[in-house]
């Protein structure tokens, strides 16, 4: 089943913070943060594991609530380069979520100067 | 290190029509995933290869089926083209692609492909 994402769509101007959130009705193994700018690849950002573990972007952070299925990606102090679509995918960690990300349907910040 | 490649960038077809995309791994990396992206679905997945052989698939029709090669190069094909196909077709490597090791995929560009 798809995460749900929120909020769909942010406007910040430079310098201001913003959280997107990510929720799965299902257990999970793991969540991964993407960015995309129009017409780009997706790009890697963030990884959290079950257990606390996080690889990831340096001015970038997530949190990752097991319990509760959620996770949270947190921008500070944002940069006209952080515009673009960020999406949550998540893997599952029983049969038929394995080898697979779901992913969100995405949350479009857009940054101004 | 190269990234992960994909061609053609773009493609146009006419409804019933067949078309194969292609992927290039990044080197090393055993595991490759198809997704399809549309503006109101977002990123679905469509399957995973790991040494020539699927291990997951998603909620598709037959109509779409791929392939990895021992290379860990993959295709996709799409036969019988309809004009809800149309969409950017991304592929990404990882590792391994297993739970256990921390599966970070890397994406490539895409395909766009326009179904007429």
């Amino acid at each position: 089943q798809q995460p749900v994402q929120s909020p769909q769509a942010v406007i910040l101007r430079e310098g201001e913070d913003a959280v997107i959130n990510c929720s799965s009705s299902k257990a999970l193994y793991s969540v991964h943060w993407y960015r995309q700018k129009h017409g780009e690849a997706p790009v890697f950002l963030m990884i959290l594991l079950k257990g606390g573990e996080q690889k990831g972007h340096e001015k970038i952070s997530a949190s990752f609530n097991e319990k509760k299925q959620q996770s949270s990606l947190y921008l500070t102090a944002s940069q006209l380069s952080y515009s673009g679509t960020y999406f949550c995918g998540t893997e599952g960690n029983s049969g038929g979520s394995n080898y697979k990300l779901t992913f969100g349907k995405g949350t479009l910040l857009t940054v101004n100067p | 290190k190269a990234g992960v490649t994909q061609t053609p960038r773009y493609l146009i077809k006419t409804r019933g029509q067949q078309v194969t995309l292609s992927c290039s791994p990044i080197s090393g990396h055993r595991s490759v995933s198809w997704y399809q992206q549309t503006p109101g679905q977002g990123l679905q997945f469509l399957f995973e290869y790991f040494s020539e052989t699927q291990r997951n698939k998603g909620n598709f029709p037959g109509r779409f089926s791929g392939r990895q090669f021992s290379n860990s190069r993959s295709e996709m094909n799409v036969s019988t083209l309809e004009l809800g196909d149309s969409a950017l077709y991304l592929c990404a490597s990882s590792l391994v692609g297993s739970l256990l090791a921390k599966n970070i995929q890397y994406f490539g560009a895409g395909t766009r492909l326009s179904v007429l």
